[in-house]
């Protein structure tokens, strides 16, 4: 049973529109959303993070909308660029970050 | 700090041979990740260590499987013997952990090719 569901698989974006992607979790005891970027080649990294008392965090161009009561989060980014052409992938942990639950991923392609 | 290190960064072997992997967390980090990446499974936990103490090793896929942290500041996945379904990237992570959520590093992973 997926415990964190991830879409769209894949997202085309033209250069300065907006990147969307959503993530659905099951297990209430998750206390910690982060989303990783992770370029081919590297490991993930981590992009921004959010705790399941704020319904919204921005760090720049990038913002992690929460929704407790329907289990679902999402990022958004603005003004995209090529440069963030990359694998994203949304997490769920409990206790310690490094513990995560991990989303399928979605690749993300900016044309220039 | 250089980051979490791994080696090697690529490994090929045949089916059958002993496969060892292994991972320098961050100074200062009391927890350590094993991932694997494939593109069937996504990005699995196969198991994590804190103060150098496995703690759940529930994500090993099985008994060939096993993992080691002699030291703060070494751990190794070993699989024995290999096959070809095994496959994958292999991330090592850390964090450091006391009692709040702090940023997990990762590896840059070992691609492993089981032939």
């Amino acid at each position: 049973q997926q415990q964190v569901k991830q879409s769209p698989q894949s997202l085309i974006v033209q250069k300065g529109g907006i990147s969307i992607i959503n993530c659905a979790y099951e297990n209430t005891a998750f206390d910690y959303f982060p989303w990783y970027q992770q370029f081919p080649g590297k490991g993930p990294a981590l992009l921004i993070a959010i705790r399941p008392d704020v319904s919204e965090k921005k760090e720049g161009r990038f913002t992690i909308s929460f929704n407790k009561s329907a289990k679902q989060f999402s990022l958004h980014i603005m003004d995209s660029q090529p440069g963030d052409s990359a694998t994203y992938f949304c997490a769920a942990s409990t206790g310690n970050a490094g513990k995560s639950t991990f989303g399928d991923g979605t690749t993300l392609t900016v044309k220039p | 700090d250089a980051g979490v290190i791994q080696s090697p960064r690529h490994e090929v072997t045949e089916m059958g041979q002993e496969v060892t992997l292994r991972c320098k967390p961050i100074s200062g980090h009391n927890s350590l990740f094993w991932y694997r990446q494939t593109m069937m499974r996504g990005l699995e936990l196969l198991i994590y260590f804190n103060n150098n103490v496995p703690i759940d090793d529930s994500g090993m896929p099985e008994d060939r499987f096993s993992a080691k942290m002699p030291n703060a500041s070494f751990s190794t996945l070993k699989i024995q013997p290999s096959e070809p379904r095994d496959s994958a990237v292999y991330f090592c992570a850390s964090t450091y952990f006391g009692g709040g959520h702090t940023e997990a590093f990762f590896g840059q992973g070992t691609r492993l090719t089981v032939v």
